[in-house]
């Protein structure tokens, strides 16, 4: 089973500011990494797909990058609606397909 | 638009099963895969498994494959979850989620979630 971990756990900003999240992979899942934005109470809502895809409706301020093991969220300016829990997600032929436990992006 | 509607609420005792609905609109529904996934209380998402709505394959987690169905009813549009021998570390939201492979390659909608409790 592949481990996504995430750092770090809790990123404290300030709107406007620029938010770096880290997912890191226990081998390689070449590009076949997501992450996802999760809200109290709601379902989590793809952002990126594919390490570097913008999903349908998802603002030009998220981007993504990285491959192999080593991946990166950036929201270039934080907005008061970006403040949630963003996780990491890879897929594969083989299951389980597995979660990183999170970043929390909070208000400073 | 698309939605997927699941189920309501539920309390079960330990041992007991339990099944959740999910109902699909909006797009073909033998088109797309239903994957299930459940998050415990401030826990990180966990993926269940996966249903090919076309054919009815399945593909389960090795953590759930021995207590765990799903099933469809394409002529409803409607997508199954039944969990046995449910304990209180079931406890969860469980979401069904459309995979999408066109265009966009992900979970691109969800249900709203059921809450499973059980509890003695």
């Amino acid at each position: 089973e592949i481990v996504l971990t995430q750092s770090p756990a809790t990123l404290s900003l300030s709107p406007g500011e620029r938010a770096t999240l880290s997912c890191r992979a226990s081998q390689s899942v070449s590009t076949f990494l997501a992450w996802y934005q999760q809200k109290p109470g709601q379902a989590p809502r793809l952002l990126i797909y594919d390490a570097s895809n913008r999903a349908t409706g998802v603002p030009a301020r998220f981007s993504g990058s990285g491959s192999g093991t080593d991946f990166t969220l950036t929201i270039s300016s934080l907005e008061p609606e970006d403040f949630a829990v963003y996780y990491c997600h890879h897929r594969d032929n083989w299951p389980p397909w597995t979660f990183g436990q999170g970043t929390k992006v909070e208000i400073k | 638009q698309v939605q997927l509607v699941q189920s309501g609420a539920e309390l079960k005792r330990p041992g007991a099963s339990v099944k959740v609905s999910c109902k699909a609109s909006g797009y073909i529904f033998t088109t797309y895969a239903m994957h299930w996934l459940r998050q415990a209380p401030g826990q990180r998402p966990e993926w269940m498994g996966w249903i090919t709505t076309g054919t009815g394959d399945t593909k389960y987690s090795p953590k759930f494959h021995d207590r765990i169905t799903f099933t469809t009813d394409t002529s409803a549009g409607t997508a199954y979850m039944e969990l046995n021998s449910l304990t209180s570390e079931d406890t969860a939201i469980y979401y069904c989620a459309r995979f999408s492979i066109f265009g966009v390659v992900g979970f691109d909608y969800w249900g709203q979630g059921t809450l499973v409790t059980v509890s003695s």
